[in-house]
């Protein structure tokens, strides 16, 4: 199993700032992901962090929105960037030890933007 | 694409069994998950089968997997207002890494 931390747990944001949010996994993992779930919502993936190189971004994605650094085996980070109120969202880390039978999710930071 | 379906609400009666219904697209789904989101909470794993199995307990969770209809189940015995979250069903193959999750079925408990 994999147990994972979130920083910070809750934030409220001007429009137009960003904020970058922390992941540290107990454990070194294969892949780790970043998922968005707004409000009243199911989670859609953001992107894949890879260590070492650039995150894979979905459909409706970009980096320049959403940069991820994944820097090792246990660590990655999301910021969002030039906020607006429908960046509004939870934030979820996830990661997927080796083996890969079950991923697991972070408690999710909550992001309020004004 | 893959798509993963749930109905949106449910509704049981404290001490009765709860059923969670949820259907997908992807015939090369691997593992099917169940996870439970609390409110103001993150998502909890709650039991996982592989594609190859029918049935999964595990204490008061029973997940029944019908591969030739793609439809999955998930059985909560003696509900409790515990059990009160929203209950996502997801999929993955095992040739991606990424889950494809349904829109979540919000379970709420009436004494």
């Amino acid at each position: 199993s994999a147990v994972i931390s979130q920083k910070p747990s809750r934030d409220i944001c001007q429009r137009g700032t960003s904020l970058t949010i922390q992941c540290q996994v107990d454990s070194q993992v294969t892949m780790m992901f970043w998922y968005r779930q707004q409000p009243g919502q199911s989670l859609t993936l953001i992107a894949t962090a890879n260590q070492g190189s650039e995150a894979t971004y979905e459909s409706g994605f970009v980096i320049d929105k959403f940069p991820i650094s994944r820097p090792n085996l246990t660590f990655s980070t999301l910021t969002v960037s030039n906020m607006s109120p429908e960046d509004s969202s939870i934030y979820l880390c996830s990661a997927l030890p080796g083996g890969g039978e079950t991923q697991y999710f972070g408690p999710g930071t909550r992001l309020l933007v004004l | 694409g893959e798509d993963v379906e749930q109905s949106l609400f449910l509704s049981v009666r404290e001490g009765d069994s709860s059923v969670i219904n949820c259907t997908y697209t992807d015939s090369s789904s691997t593992y099917l998950y169940w996870y439970k989101q609390e409110p103001g909470a993150g998502l909890q794993l709650l039991t996982y089968i592989f594609s190859n199995m029918d049935m999964k307990q595990d204490q008061r969770l029973t997940v029944l997997l019908n591969k030739k209809d793609k439809h999955l189940s998930l059985r909560i015995a003696d509900t409790q207002t515990g059990d009160s979250a929203i209950y996502f069903c997801a999929e993955r193959s095992s040739s991606a890494s990424k889950i494809i999750f349904g829109s979540g079925t919000r379970l709420s408990i009436r004494p």
